[in-house]
């Protein structure tokens, strides 16, 4: 079976503040994709960043960086110098290639506010 | 390019009453899902489209169904609707149907059952 828990409901920072959010999955298939998304308050689902089982290097795209670690079954995700306009819901998501199903698998979601 | 396009944005419909919601994907992409989002249960995989057959469908209802038309465009029906059909639901699409695809989502079609 597939899972993955987003343990952060909701969290709340001061803008600059640096804010990581979590992720861990369950899948018993080994080779499989994870995925980051964003949601903000217009709904639309927006793609962040994807990564397969067997790339382990991490990545720093601008003020965002990625932590994906199979020892542990987690996929960080972390915002540097956090900006008012990152204020949204950020979903990880996975999905197994067996079947070449694109069904994808979301945890529930952890509400970031960046305040002022 | 234009994005995923989800019509209409909002609905209000009373129960017992059926819905059909469509979705352009982005041009060029043949592949579509579906997922329903309720702050409850969060986002769920529907079914998923790929050259006008259903692939993949998720844990729901037979209320609940699709097809795709050979433009790719795609449209969903809920039958008999019940209150807990209330839901955002969103399409994706994405270029064929692959399990390293990136999905792209269009805003989503919020429907109320009253």
């Amino acid at each position: 079976a597939q899972k993955v828990t987003q343990a952060q409901t909701e969290i709340s920072v001061v803008e600059k503040e640096d804010v990581t959010l979590d992720c861990v999955y369950e899948t018993r298939d080994t080779t499989y994709y994870l995925f980051w998304y964003k949601q903000p308050p217009s709904g639309e689902l927006v793609f962040l960043i994807r990564r397969n089982s067997f790339d382990e290097q991490n990545e720093i795209s601008g003020r965002y960086s990625w932590n994906f670690q199979k020892s542990t079954s987690s996929f960080n995700f972390t915002i540097t110098a956090s900006q008012v306009v990152d204020s949204a819901v950020y979903f990880c998501a996975l999905r197994n290639s067996y079947g070449g199903s694109e069904k994808l698998v979301f945890g529930k979601g952890t509400k970031l506010t960046v305040n002022p | 390019k234009a994005g995923v396009t989800q019509t209409p944005r909002y609905l209000i419909k009373t129960r017992g009453q059926q819905v059909t919601l469509s979705c352009s994907p982005i041009s060029g992409h043949r592949s579509v899902s579906w997922y329903q989002q309720t702050p409850g249960q969060g986002l769920q995989f529907l079914f998923e489209y790929f050259s006008e057959t259903q692939r993949n469908k998720g844990n729901f209802p037979g209320r609940f169904s699709g097809r795709q038309f050979s433009n790719s465009r795609s449209e969903m029906n809920v039958s008999t609707l019940e209150l807990g059909d209330s839901a955002l639901y969103l399409c994706a699409s994405s270029l064929i149907q692959s399990p390293k695809n990136i999905q792209y989502f269009g805003a989503g079609t919020r429907l109320s059952v009253l």
